[in-house]
This record gives C-alpha cells, structure tokens and sequence, in this order.
C-alpha cells in the first residue's frame, strides 16, 4: 500500500497523559499537514512542514501541542497533558504538488 | 484568508432523484477548490476538483461541479443518486493548506 498510514488508529487516554501520533506520509511527497477533525465538522488545519521545516504551526492550538519531522519523512504529533476537549479526530495528509493533498485514514483520540 | 461556506449541514434525497450540494467561496483573484468525501467510518477522499480551465468538473461516479465565478459558487450535483452516496462531502478551498467547509450530510432515503 502506497498510501499515507497513520498510528494508532486509535487512541484512549486519561486526562493529563501525554500522547504521541505518528503519520508515514507517500514516499515521494514533500509537504505533509496536519488538521484535527472533530464531531460534525470539517478538518481543521494544525500545521505543515516542507521536508523538514515546520513552514506554519501558529494554527496549532495550544503550547501542548507540538510536531515533528525530523529527517523529512515520517511526522509526529504530540499532544502534552491531555484535555477532554482533545478528543478528536488527528488528521495527516501529504502532497508532492501543493494544491493535491492525500489523507491518512486518521487517529481517534478519546480523552477520559 | 480565504474561506468557502457549505450552505445546507443535511440533505435528504430519495433514491434515483437528483442531488446538489451548495458551496459558496470567499472571492480572490484566483482559486483552487475541492469537494471532498468521507463515507462513513472511512477517511477522506478527494471527489474532484477545480485548478484552472474547463469550469465543469466531473468525478468517476456520476458527481459534477461548476465553477461559477460571478456567484462564487462550486455546487456539487449528481442527476441520480444511489444508496451508496451517503455520505459526508466537504467543500474546501486552498490557502496553502486546504480550508475546509463544515460539511454536508448527504442522507439517501429508499
């Protein structure tokens, strides 16, 4: 499969846990995104990064939140200190051409 | 920045009946924008969507969109829906990262 994976597929937490997702985006691209899709919404950007630079994460939603991608593949999302208000949907997607985004099939977070 | 609102959160349609899903875009001098699919408990997929040239775009399922720029439109339309359609469709639009519309709930009825 050629598409971008995330992990976990799901995530239950308990409040104040710190949590970290992981998204594997298509070998070739060199942007990938991060958005937060909650219930009866529709994505919400978070934060991209060109290769390895973070280009935007003034969207990111708190100073809990925090992303990497450290050699220009893989990223992580982590979250500090869970809140019940972080339950969501964690949404990656990756792009070669700017305008045409592939999206993972997400992480569920479930804060207790 | 810009921004797109989808004007209607539910549409029930009967089966076989045609369908359109409203989506209205801040004006700018350019614009690219997308419909996007999401069936229940799967991701998104992209529907189809609008760069540059012909002002009507069409999916491999029957969907279409008309870019209309005086009205600063991209409505979604199917002539015949099937059971199969329902699903959440997202109007987006790009602003170096995809800006999302909140949705609309496309419920087939039998």
């Amino acid at each position: 499969d050629t598409g971008v994976s995330q992990n976990p597929r799901h995530k239950i937490t308990k409040r104040g846990q710190n949590v970290t997702f992981r998204c594997d985006p298509i070998s070739e691209h060199n942007r990938l995104y991060w958005y937060r899709q909650t219930l009866g919404q529709g994505p919400e950007f978070l934060t991209y990064f060109q290769n390895e630079a973070q280009l935007e994460k003034s969207r990111l939603l708190s100073d809990r939140f925090s992303a990497e991608r450290p050699k220009g593949s893989f990223s992580t999302l982590e979250i500090q200190r869970t809140e019940q208000g972080d339950s969501a949907m964690y949404l990656c997607a990756s792009s070669l051409f700017q305008a045409e985004q592939f999206f993972g099939p997400g992480t569920r977070l479930t804060v207790l | 920045a810009q921004s797109v609102t989808q004007l209607d959160s539910q549409v029930p349609v009967f089966e076989e009946a045609p369908v359109e899903l409203r989506c209205n875009y801040s004006s700018s001098v350019s614009v690219y924008l997308f419909w996007y699919v999401q069936y229940p408990n799967q991701g998104l997929q992209l529907l189809l969507k609008y760069l540059s040239g012909s002002t009507l775009v069409e999916s491999i399922n029957g969907f279409e969109a008309e870019f209309n720029k005086s009205q600063t439109s991209f409505h979604l339309r199917k002539p015949s829906v099937h059971i199969s359609d329902t699903a959440e469709y997202f109007c987006a639009v790009w602003d170096d990262k995809i800006i999302f519309g909140k949705g609309t709930r496309l419920h087939i009825l039998p």
